[in-house]
């Protein structure tokens, strides 16, 4: 089944490291995008991507990173740098237009 | 720039009630008005969509219909059920393809039995 999978679930993470979080898509789609979630917020788009090798800061880029090697692949990393990064993480995708797929999320916690 | 607000929760309703979450939006240009679902702990899923003024999107016994004149995009369905129970969230596309989508703050829906 074609989808967007994310991993993992839930990520624990010590304050001043850095943390990579992955998300696959086997969906052909050319435009992948990070978001992120917290109680009563909304989503709010951290990066997104258009097309290979080019990524586009979202409206809450600081502190964040983005690679996009593949058509498939659009890891974020969360870096030190982020004040407060325990969140709800989602990562989707699309073809044309405007409709976007989600994939499951990845719940990080900083301990 | 454009923008989204969504009716605040949460909305707590018994089985087989009417349910209305209102939206509305500010935005230049014609957007695509989405609505997404997201049930405890998982990703957001389409529920329905509207391209054009006037279009009315549908599934699963949801509606919502683009209303130009009214900058509105009101999610309703006649009988809930305690499986709807879940964050709605009201979407709209910005002014270029394949761009993100803005969100309304999610509205928290709980249907009791």
């Amino acid at each position: 089944d074609g989808g967007i999978t994310q991993s993992p679930k839930y990520l624990f993470r010590k304050e001043g490291q850095n943390v990579t979080l992955s998300c696959e898509q086997n969906l052909n789609h050319d435009a992948m995008y990070w978001y992120r979630q917290d109680p009563g917020q909304g989503l709010r788009l951290i990066y997104y991507s258009q097309i290979v090798n080019d990524f586009q800061k979202g409206d809450i880029a600081e502190g964040y990173s983005v690679s996009r090697e593949k058509k498939e692949s659009f890891p974020l990393t969360v870096t030190s740098a982020q004040k407060n990064p325990t969140a709800f993480y989602l990562c989707a995708s699309t073809r044309e237009g405007y409709e976007q797929f989600f994939g499951p999320g990845t719940r990080l916690t900083v301990l | 720039g454009n923008s989204v607000t969504q009716m605040e929760g949460p909305v707590t309703l018994s089985e087989e009630a009417f349910l209305t979450i209102n939206c509305t939006y500010t935005a230049t240009g014609y957007p695509s008005l989405f609505w997404y679902v997201q049930y405890p702990g998982e990703g957001l899923q389409l529920l329905l969509k509207a391209t054009k003024a006037d279009d009315k999107g549908s599934n699963k016994g949801f509606e919502a219909t683009y209303r130009k004149e009214t900058t509105s995009f009101h999610l309703e369905k006649g009988s809930v059920q305690v499986s709807d129970s879940a964050v709605y969230f009201c979407a709209l596309s910005r002014n270029q393809a394949r761009t993100a989508l803005i969100f309304g703050k999610g509205t928290t829906l709980s249907v009791s039995s």
